[in-house]
């Protein structure tokens, strides 16, 4: 079975602050993995994606992550956070057969100004 | 870009009624899906489906059927709603089975039941 796990549901930092939000997955092979980023009352924007190769990826609005197998995670990074980035933030993953996404719970972040 | 629309933002119904939720995508996306969001519960898969007229159960689906009519076009149907189905509905679309590419979502629609 596959299974991802978001540890942090809330988090809060000041505008300007480097932010880390974690994200560990549970799979049996090398996944393909995503960041979706929800705005209040939207549907889920595509953040970035992993599939194989460089395990630092870049995304949209200055985000990146890293796949490390060895710890089974696949953490959303920024260097600086902006007062528009609050939303919350979703880990998927898409195992190399099928089509189905397994998210995580979702971490919901607060930017104080 | 792929545009994933579903039909009304919002929409208020009463306990009872058959509800359709339309959803229709323009990238000839094979597979398309159905989710509802609610707080605490993240999203959950209620139906999806690979291909016209082919379905498969996600993991909530009673009370829910849905419709591939056209590649284009997936709805959602409750049959008799209830109040317990008040949620925010998704609907995304992604590229044939087994592929890399990520699932894009519509706008989704806040559905109560009253």
């Amino acid at each position: 079975a596959q299974s991802v796990t978001q540890p942090d549901i809330h988090i809060t930092v000041s505008e300007g602050a480097s932010l880390e939000l974690r994200c560990n997955y549970s799979y049996g092979a090398t996944p393909y993995l995503f960041w979706y980023v929800q705005s209040p009352g939207q549907g889920l924007q595509l953040l970035l994606k992993y599939f194989s190769g460089d395990t630092l990826v870049q995304g949209i609005k200055g985000f990146e992550a890293e796949f490390k197998r060895s710890q089974s995670s696949f953490n959303l990074r920024k260097p600086s956070v902006h007062w528009s980035d609050a939303a919350e933030y979703f880990c998927a993953l898409k195992g190399t057969s099928g089509s189905r996404l397994t998210f995580g719970e979702g971490t919901q972040l607060t930017v104080n100004p | 870009d792929v545009k994933v629309t579903q039909s009304s933002r919002y929409l208020v119904k009463r306990t009872g009624e058959k509800v359709f939720l339309e959803c229709v995508q323009d990238m000839d996306h094979e597979n398309m899906f159905w989710y509802r969001q609610d707080p605490g519960l993240g999203l959950r898969l209620i139906y999806f489906s690979y291909d016209v007229k082919m379905k498969e159960k996600g993991d909530i689906p009673e009370g829910y059927s849905v419709s591939r009519e056209k590649k284009e076009r997936f709805s959602l149907i409750l049959e008799s709603a209830s109040t317990n189905q008040t949620s925010m509905y998704l609907c995304a679309s992604s590229p044939n089975q087994g592929s890399n590419q990520p699932q894009h979502f519509g706008d989704g629609t806040r559905l109560s039941i009253l």
